[in-house]
Formats: C-alpha cells, sequence, structure tokens
C-alpha cells in the first residue's frame, strides 16, 4: 500500500482480555518497528522484525507481549490479559531496512484497557 | 547506552514568528543520525528534517532548519514563519550508523502552539 497502516485505530477491551493488533506496512520495506507511546510520554521502543525474524526483542515489557510477521509483510502485535498500564497508542513503522532515511509510521492504535 | 533529551515539554509561539526547540543526546558513538518528527492530532508521525553527524553543514527543508552542535551534543529545531498547521508533538530522535537494529531512541517530545 501507499503508507503504513494499522488496525483497529481504536480499541476499547476490559482487563483481562486479549487482543491483536495489526500492522500492515508498506510494500517492500524488510524492516518493521513496533513502538508503545503513552500518555505524556516519548516513544518506547517494543520490538523489530528484519523479514520474518525478529532480532531485537528487547523493548517487549513482558512475557504477556509478543509479536510475529509472516510472509515478510504483515505484523501482528498480541497483548495477553491485557491490564490498565497497557493502555497508551502503539505505533507500527516501516522502513527499507536503513535508518538512514528514517522510518514511515503508521497512524497507530490507542488501545484503552478498562 | 544512548539517550535524548527535551527540555521543553510545551512552547507557543505567534504566527509567521520564529520558534527553537531545544534537543540533547548523549553518546559515546561518533557515527550516527538525527532526526526531527512531527506528530499532529491525527497522530501520524511526519519526518521533518534529518541530519547525519558526518556532516558539519545544518540540514534544511523549507521552513525547517536544524542547529546541530556536535559537541555539545545539542540538535536543535528552528522553525521560521511559523504556520498553524505547525501545531504539533515534536520528538527528536537518534539512531546509530551501522546499529544492528536500526532503532530510533526518540526524546519525550515538546507540544508546539502556534497561537493566531
Amino acid at each position: 500500500g501507499a503508507g503504513v497502516s494499522q488496525s483497529p485505530s481504536n480499541k476499547v477491551t476490559e482487563k483481562g482480555k486479549d487482543v491483536e493488533l495489526r500492522c500492515d506496512p508498506i510494500s517492500g520495506h524488510t524492516a518493521l518497528y513496533w513502538y508503545r507511546q503513552s500518555l505524556g510520554q516519548g516513544l518506547e521502543f517494543l520490538i523489530y522484525f528484519q523479514g520474518n525474524s525478529a532480532p531485537d526483542k528487547s523493548g517487549l515489557p513482558s512475557d504477556r507481549f509478543s509479536a510475529e510477521r509472516t510472509g515478510g509483510s504483515v505484523s501482528t502485535l498480541t497483548i495477553q490479559r491485557t491490564q490498565q498500564e497497557d493502555s497508551a497508542v502503539y505505533l507500527c513503522a516501516s522502513s527499507l531496512g536503513a535508518v538512514s532515511y528514517g522510518y514511515t509510521f503508521g497512524s497507530g492504535t490507542r488501545l484503552t484497557v478498562v | 547506552a544512548q539517550t535524548v533529551t527535551q527540555s521543553q515539554p510545551e512552547m507557543s509561539v505567534q504566527e509567521a514568528e520564529t520558534v527553537t526547540l531545544s534537543c540533547t543526546y548523549d553518546t559515546s558513538e561518533s557515527n550516527y543520525y538525527l532526526f526531527w518528527y512531527k506528530q499532529p492530532p491525527s497522530r501520524q508521525m511526519i519526518l521533518v528534517i534529518r541530519q547525519e553527524a558526518y556532516k558539519q553543514q545544518n540540514a534544511t527543508e523549507n521552513r525547517f532548519s536544524v542547529n546541530f552542535q556536535k559537541a555539545a551534543k545539542s540538535f536543535s529545531l528552528k522553525i521560521s514563519d511559523s504556520q498553524l498547521g505547525d501545531t504539533a508533538m515534536y520528538f527528536c530522535a537518534f539512531a546509530l550508523y551501522g546499529g544492528a537494529t536500526n532503532k530510533l531512541i526518540f526524546g519525550t517530545g515538546t507540544l508546539l502552539a502556534v497561537q493566531p
């Protein structure tokens, strides 16, 4: 597609439920990133994919968080047993591989855990 | 570890005036990239300007320019002739050249309000 697409745009879930957030990167972009943006905070790195593998998942905050990428394209971020502190905007970005030109971001998914 | 600091949580400027947003960073590396991103209420992060650390010349993009002081580890953004559409959160970001993960490290942002 023309840009990075994320769905859903907004998600409200009950505490304890599992959620899946989807990211569809720009076609041909081999690198994909997930970031979390909490209210009043900067962007917190979660995980990096190169192709289908994740060489850096150091930012995942707990084992309730997982992500996968299939076909070198779409990625899904899954949060199990959601907690109120998981409420944030989850941003996905993609790039051709080199960081020198920055990333292209999606518009994010706003997750609210009630 | 690399860190990025934006010490101005909020700023305000009158339309058509000039404003400068501050950013400092900490790294022991010599080759890296610096970026300014804009995030309007739509949440879409938009790349405003980028700078390679090995270039002494400051980057410019239309009304946007940077003051890159490598020795001081400072990377400020100047917005000239401010427009209402410049109202947004602005994030400074750092990335290592040749880093294993191409990870961008962001500051906490500066909320800029352009007043009519």
